[in-house]
């Protein structure tokens, strides 16, 4: 089936530095979200990107639909605690049915205070 | 108010045992998933309903069985559970549409555990 690569695959940094993920793929998406889920909760939806080269911020968050459609990328400025969590990436391949959702692997993401 | 809320929160059976995974949401979604994550973290779609019908249906052995009795619940029935079915399993809901099937709403999850 279709997969997600997420990069980093986690990541350790100090309270108030900016992150930055990505999510690639090998066949075109026409959407891309990104989800957090936290410790023992479902994931949440943070951004969902619907047109190539679209770039939409949610607070301090910031995403981008890849000109190729092939990646997205997700950066997070002036980390807090509160951010720790995984983070991923997911979308409906292009030919696909709506709804079908692939996720990728998951970015875990860890923030010392 | 919980938007889509699962029941039990944590269920741990034996081998061979049925057992049933209730999901309802309050949000006046069309339709309804369900998703399992295996313990690397994966999510991998399941099953969708749109409207009490199934839309959806992954390569999922015939011991999961989906039940749709309106288009606010979805309940997940599992036959002769094994070991491998250990992991957590969330549902989710959302809108019609080109955009608002994708964005989902996910339940809290379930974490079932095989012994």
């Amino acid at each position: 089936g279709q997969q997600l690569n997420q990069s980093p695959q986690s990541m350790f940094i100090q309270e108030g530095e900016d992150v930055s993920m990505n999510c690639t793929s090998s066949s075109i998406f026409n959407t891309w979200l990104w989800y957090k889920q936290e410790p023992g909760e479902g994931p949440v939806l943070l951004i969902a990107l619907y047109k190539a080269g679209e770039l939409t911020s949610n607070g301090r968050l910031t995403a981008q639909f890849g000109i190729t459609r092939k990646d997205s990328f997700l950066n997070i400025s002036a980390s807090i605690p509160s951010d720790v969590g995984i983070y991923f990436c997911a979308g409906p391949p292009g030919g696909t049915s709506y709804g079908k959702l692939t996720f990728g692997q998951g970015t875990i993401l860890t923030v010392h205070p | 108010d919980t938007a889509v809320s699962q029941t039990p929160k944590y269920l741990v059976t034996q081998m061979g045992n049925d057992k049933s995974i209730k999901c309802e949401q309050n949000l006046g979604h069309d339709t309804m998933y369900w998703y399992k994550q295996d313990s690397k973290k994966f999510l991998k779609i399941m099953f969708s309903y749109n409207n009490k019908e199934l839309i959806i249906n992954e390569t999922v052995p015939n011991r999961f069985s989906p039940k749709s009795p309106d288009k606010a619940h979805l309940n997940l029935h599992i036959n002769s559970l094994e070991l491998g079915d250990s992991a957590v399993y969330f549902c989710a809901s959302s809108q019609g549409g080109t955009s608002g099937l994708n964005e989902q709403f996910f339940g809290p999850g379930t974490r079932l555990t095989v012994l």
